[in-house]
C-alpha cells in the first residue's frame, strides 16, 4: 500500500493564473476528500467524492474552484484565476469502503500565489 | 456550526514528562473522534480514533485518549514523552448531522520535547 500521493508537491504561480492539482488515493479507497490548510490552522474541508460522485462541497469552495474524479480513482482540483488568498496547503485524503470514517492523508500540495 | 477547540497552541516538555493535550468539540449528537499527528516534514497520520464503546482508546506509540461525553472532550495523553514525539497534534471530529463525511479539525498543538 503506497499511501495517498499528490502532485505537484509545490506550486508557485502568479495571481490570475489557473492551477491544477492531482490526487491519487490509496488503491480501492472509494471515498476521496480535499482539504485546505493555512498557516496556524487545522485542515478545512473543501469537498468529498464517493466513487466518481461529488457529494458535498464546502462554502469555502468558490466558483473558481472545481474538483473532479472522473473514473472514481484519481481526482483533480483546479483553481481558476488564482488570488493571493488561495495560498495554502491543499490536502487530499481517502477512506476505504469498510472503514469509511477513517481518512488517510497525502503529503499535500503547497500553493504559493505571488 | 461544529467546532473543535484545542486550547494549548504550543507545549514544551522535557523528555519523560507526562503529556495531556486538551480537545473540546461543540456538537451534541453522535460523533467520531480522532487525533492526528504531523511530524516535521511529514504528512498527517492517524494517531488514534474513537467510534463507540470503551471511552479510553489506545493508539500508536503509547498514546491514549479519553472520551468524556459530558464534557464534550477527547483529551490526548502520554505518560512519558520522547524527543521523537515532537510534532503538531490535531484533534478532529466528524458528526452524524453531516453524515460523518467531513472532518472538522482543531487549530493544532505544537509539541516540542527537549532531550
Amino acid at each position: 500500500d503506497t499511501g495517498v500521493s499528490q502532485d505537484p508537491r509545490h506550486k508557485i504561480t502568479k495571481r490570475g493564473q489557473n492551477v491544477t492539482f492531482r490526487c491519487d488515493p490509496i488503491s480501492e479507497h472509494n471515498r476521496l476528500y480535499w482539504y485546505r490548510q493555512t498557516l496556524g490552522q487545522g485542515p478545512e474541508f473543501l469537498t468529498y467524492f464517493q466513487n466518481e460522485a461529488q457529494l458535498e462541497k464546502s462554502r469555502l469552495l468558490s466558483d473558481r474552484f472545481s474538483a473532479e474524479r472522473p473514473k472514481g480513482s484519481f481526482s483533480t482540483l483546479e483553481i481558476q484565476r488564482t488570488e493571493q488568498g488561495d495560498s495554502a496547503m491543499y490536502l487530499c485524503a481517502s477512506s476505504p469502503k469498510q472503514s469509511p470514517y477513517e481518512q488517510y492523508f497525502g503529503p499535500g500540495t503547497r500553493l504559493t500565489v505571488t | 456550526a461544529q467546532s473543535v477547540s484545542q486550547h494549548n497552541h504550543h507545549v514544551i516538555l522535557s523528555e519523560a514528562a507526562s503529556l495531556e493535550l486538551g480537545c473540546n468539540y461543540s456538537y451534541g449528537g453522535t460523533v467520531n473522534l480522532f487525533w492526528y499527528v504531523q511530524y516535521p516534514g511529514q504528512h498527517l497520520q492517524l494517531l488514534l480514533k474513537y467510534f463507540s464503546g470503551d471511552p479510553l482508546v489506545k493508539g500508536i506509540k503509547g498514546f491514549e485518549a479519553e472520551f468524556i461525553k459530558s464534557k464534550f472532550s477527547f483529551n490526548l495523553r502520554k505518560p512519558s514523552v520522547q524527543w521523537s514525539d515532537t510534532a503538531e497534534y490535531f484533534c478532529a471530529v466528524n458528526a452524524g448531522n453531516t453524515g460523518f463525511q467531513k472532518l472538522v479539525f482543531g487549530t493544532g498543538t505544537r509539541l516540542l520535547v527537549s532531550p
